[in-house]
């Protein structure tokens, strides 16, 4: 199975900064890496695919990028409502493996 | 619009077996696979398994192997998970997901659990 590991598991921020998390898979897996958002309480939101593709009607200042086996989630002048955990997830392989999560919490 | 209705919230005692439901609509039902993940409380998301809902297909979590099972019904657009011998670590919240694909110039796919049902809670208590 492919292990994904995402660092930090938590952090601490203020409106307005600029959040950066990063995954690492145990192989190579490519492109073949989505990042999802969820908020307590909600389902998983699909943010990004194929490691850098927007989904349609995610705002902007989210962004990713990386290949092989480093990806990063980046979210620019983060906003009260993008406070929430963050997961990648390797769709290169069957088992789907998640990361453990980033929890980004208000400073 | 697309969307994934899962059944209630259960409780059962340990030992027991569970069967949730994910109702699909807005959508050609076989066109895509269904994923089931869970979530246990406080923690991260664990991918339980996959059923190819076209021709009923499935690949299962290692760890979960023997104890669960997902079925579809094509004629109501429903797909099933049932996981029986439940014991305490079992209680989470199961989420049932589509996955759609990409398709790149160069004909490979990638693919991504677009759509998500809103949960079924599961508590194993005695």
């Amino acid at each position: 199975d492919i292990q994904m590991t995402q660092s930090p598991s938590s952090l601490s921020a203020s409106v307005g900064d600029r959040v950066t998390i990063t995954c690492r898979a145990s192989q190579s897996i490519s492109s073949h890496l989505n990042w999802y958002q969820q908020k307590p309480g909600k389902a998983p939101n699909l943010l990004i695919y194929t490691a850098s593709s927007l989904r349609s009607g995610v705002p902007s200042r989210f962004s990713g990028s990386g290949s092989g086996t480093d990806f990063t989630l980046t979210i620019n002048s983060l906003q009260p409502e993008d406070f929430a955990a963050y997961f990648c997830q390797q769709s290169y392989s069957t088992p789907r493996t998640f990361g453990q999560g980033t929890k980004v919490q208000i400073k | 619009q697309v969307q994934l209705v899962q059944s209630g919230a259960e409780v059962k005692k340990p030992g027991a077996s569970v069967k949730v439901s994910c109702k699909a609509s807005g959508y050609t039902f076989t066109s895509y696979y269904m994923h089931w993940v869970r979530q246990a409380p406080g923690q991260g998301l664990e991918w339980m398994g996959v059923i190819n809902p076209s021709g009923g297909s499935t690949s299962y979590a290692q760890k979960l192997q023997g104890r669960v099972s997902m079925t579809r019904d094509t004629s109501t657009s429903t797909v099933y998970m049932e996981l029986s011998s439940l014991r305490s670590e079992d209680t989470a919240v199961y989420y049932c997901a589509r996955e759609s694909f990409f398709t790149s110039p160069i004909q490979l796919n990638y693919y991504y659990m677009d759509v998500w049902g809103k949960g079924t809670t599961v508590t194993v208590s005695s």
